[in-house]
């Protein structure tokens, strides 16, 4: 089946600086990745969609200038968090949309996801 | 989007059949319903899509009625390692296609 990696897979940094986390679909072509955000204990929130070439879509109440995404290539999104502090700390997860040829449409392919801890 | 409601946690043992139950009143015509399985600390899993009557493949079936506004996720057999959260999702087939989570079924199967 289709395969989304993520990596890095855990980052610890400080308050103030910037994260970049990459989403990569290694088998296919996503022309729309997703990011999210998963707190503990809870379902995972939709902060973007993020089409090839073009800029991303964010939710609302997503901070589009705090979380920079990039989305240069086919088969590569970036999600940066910029100036991250203690309550950026969260889970982030990706997912690239296609098809697994089970006759699915538009089945998202999850990313292992990243745990993000800002000290 | 149609929202969707599904019980907040279940149990259930070992080698017994599940389902889990998912409303979703307001799908719309090109809506497809889709369930998601997420084991802590990792991303969430496809396990079945459908669009109406009934879907089945190697690990569960999908029941959806003739007016769509529910369906039930049916895991035969459920053994110690189904224990996870279980999302039903409704989602849009085209341009405007994304996945709005809802609460999910924490599922807990025991020995």
């Amino acid at each position: 089946g289709a395969v989304v990696s993520q990596h890095p897979s855990w980052v610890i940094c400080k308050s103030g600086t910037s994260v970049k986390i990459e989403c990569r679909s290694l088998d296919f072509q996503a022309t729309t990745m997703f990011w999210y955000r998963q707190f503990p204990k809870q379902s995972l929130m939709l902060m973007a969609t993020s089409n090839e070439g073009s800029k991303a879509t964010y939710e609302q109440g997503v901070e589009k200038d705090k979380f920079l995404i990039n989305h240069a290539s086919l088969t590569l999104s970036t999600l940066t968090v910029t100036s991250a502090h203690p309550e950026d700390s969260s889970f982030y997860i990706c997912s690239a949309a296609g098809t697994s040829g089970r006759g699915t449409y538009n089945e998202q392919f999850f990313g292992p996801g990243t745990r993000l801890t800002v000290l | 989007l149609a929202k969707t409601t599904q019980p907040i946690s279940m149990d259930s043992y070992e080698g017994q059949e599940v389902n889990i139950t998912c409303s979703h009143n307001n799908i719309a015509t090109n809506d497809y319903i889709t369930w998601y399985q997420q084991f802590p600390s990792q991303g969430p899993r496809f396990i079945i899509q459908g669009y109406k009557t009934k879907v089945t493949n190697e690990v569960a079936s999908l029941f959806i009625p003739a007016d769509r506004k529910s369906s039930t996720l049916s895991l035969p057999r459920v053994s110690l390692s189904d224990t996870a959260v279980y999302y039903c999702l409704v989602a849009r087939m085209d341009s405007s296609y994304k996945l709005i989570f809802g609460s999910g079924t924490r599922l807990l199967v025991r020995p």
